[in-house]
């Protein structure tokens, strides 16, 4: 199994510019989550989704977006990319009901 | 938002020192992971604990969960260069709705040959 993968691994953006980042997971989990993790500030939760078709914001969810068509992935865009979402991204798994999240090896976005 | 709080923000020590960090809010978990974070990675799971005053050992390190649920504490012995990394802390509210995560700060251990 390859757990938790995340595309790309690294991308740099001019502000204004869209791009996806797409996550997946092969453990059959129900619920995915969107997280950023910024110097000093630990992880900070985006958007997560309980199961196919259904998401919810979390704490920082200005300027994305998220999709859940399929189970096994979690799509977090960014319409028009600034500046202060210049962060490491992570994709986290988990089953229903169960505490430990899995997370995927992180995309590192600059915005310039 | 809970305030969460980790100390020491950053810790360098030598091998075979021991050293604590600690996860501290003024709200109640119902229980509280622990994870590590090593550079270029994403954070993994050493421990959940959930019951008040709750120690678990994972070979050289000991979590305590606070009596009142609202700190926990992880103590290293003898740290060796391997324990290198972030250690993040992550309670969970016994109200969130779809396990809403949240993090501290994290506490960034460097342990030197």
């Amino acid at each position: 199994n390859a757990g938790v993968t995340q595309t790309p691994k690294f991308r740099v953006l001019k502000t204004g510019q869209s791009m996806t980042l797409l996550c997946a997971q092969d453990m059959n989990h129900e619920y995915m989550y969107w997280y950023r993790q910024d110097p000093g500030m630990g992880l900070r939760l985006i958007h997560y989704s309980v199961g196919e078709g259904t998401t919810a914001k979390g704490e920082v969810p200005d300027g994305y977006n998220v999709s859940r068509l399929k189970k096994q992935n979690f799509l977090l865009g960014l319409e028009s990319a600034a500046p202060s979402q210049t962060s490491v991204y992570f994709c986290a798994s988990t089953l229903a009901g169960d505490l430990e999240q899995f997370f995927g090896p992180g995309t590192r976005l600059t915005v310039l | 938002t809970q305030l969460l709080e980790q100390s020491p923000q950053f810790l360098s020590i030598q091998e075979g020192e021991n050293l604590t960090v600690y996860c501290n809010s003024s709200s109640v978990f119902s229980s509280l992971q622990w994870y590590r974070q090593e550079p270029g990675e994403g954070p993994v799971l050493l421990v959940t604990v959930v019951t008040g005053g709750e120690v678990k050992k994972l070979k050289r390190l000991t979590f305590q969960f606070g009596d009142a649920r609202k700190d926990s504490s992880l103590h290293i012995t003898a740290a060796q260069p391997g324990d290198t990394g972030l250690y993040l802390c992550a309670p969970q509210l016994a109200d969130n709705y779809g396990q809403n995560f949240v993090f501290g700060p994290g506490t960034r251990l460097s342990v030197l040959p």
